[in-house]
């Protein structure tokens, strides 16, 4: 079947602007969570979605924001792009809420790189 | 979660056996413990998971020991595509959120 699918892989921002990235998870799965990775801070923790509803938080300001649809597809925005934005954003799905055993399964990112 | 610790790199050579350790002292009753590898600008790969009982799968096995307070995941028989970051990670049922430390390089070498 299917992975999980992040669109798009690739994307130049200029500081200021804003962006969304895409994510359609595993079918089935109705959990999606979102990381940030960067060399410098490596893979932290964004948001988590579960049936349309935002379950859990990162310590990221509120320019960077999410949804999820009824399909479980999900989107991130991040708004007022800056140059410390410009990093691998990862989606990972799972079958349940908590991920716990059943794992996450991972897209393969979308690299944002904010000039 | 329980705090992870893990080296920060390793290397063996192909075809012998990868034995990468991790140490989660403070890992409560309800916290399963799950490895992931992450290979150059891939997205992290689940291998195992693991609660209190040694687990095997056809990627590797996870050794858990009797007190829980640390665990190695094992390769059989490392390959050049076993080169890769592995991060050791612990999830309760109450925080969905994977906390990733830095992870262990490991590196295969011919």
């Amino acid at each position: 079947k299917a992975g999980v699918t992040q669109t798009p892989r690739y994307l130049i921002k200029t500081r200021g602007q804003q962006v969304t990235l895409s994510c359609s998870p595993i079918s089935g799965h109705r959990s999606v969570s979102w990381y940030q990775q960067t060399p410098g801070q490596g893979l932290q923790f964004l948001f988590e979605y579960f049936s349309e509803t935002q379950r859990n938080k990162g310590n990221f300001p509120g320019r960077f924001s999410g949804r999820q649809f009824s399909n479980s597809r999900s989107e991130m925005n991040v708004s007022t792009l800056e140059l410390g934005d410009s990093a691998l954003y990862l989606c990972a799905s799972s079958l349940s809420r908590t991920g716990r055993g059943y794992g996450y399964t991972f897209g393969s990112g979308t690299r944002l790189t904010v000039v | 979660d329980a705090k992870t610790t893990q080296p920060t790199s390793m290397d063996c050579a192909e075809g012998r056996a990868a034995n990468l350790p991790c140490n989660h002292s403070t890992i409560s009753g309800n916290e399963y413990v799950y490895w992931y590898r992450q290979i150059h600008s891939q997205g992290p790969q689940y291998i195992i998971h693991g609660l209190k009982n040694n687990e095997t799968n056809e990627m590797a096995s996870l050794i858990i020991t009797e007190d829980r307070k640390s665990s190695t995941l094992i390769l059989p028989h490392a390959t050049l595509r076993d080169t890769a970051v592995y991060y050791c990670i612990t999830i309760t049922g109450a925080n969905s959120k994977l906390t990733f430390g830095k992870g262990i390089t490991l590196s295969v070498r011919p």
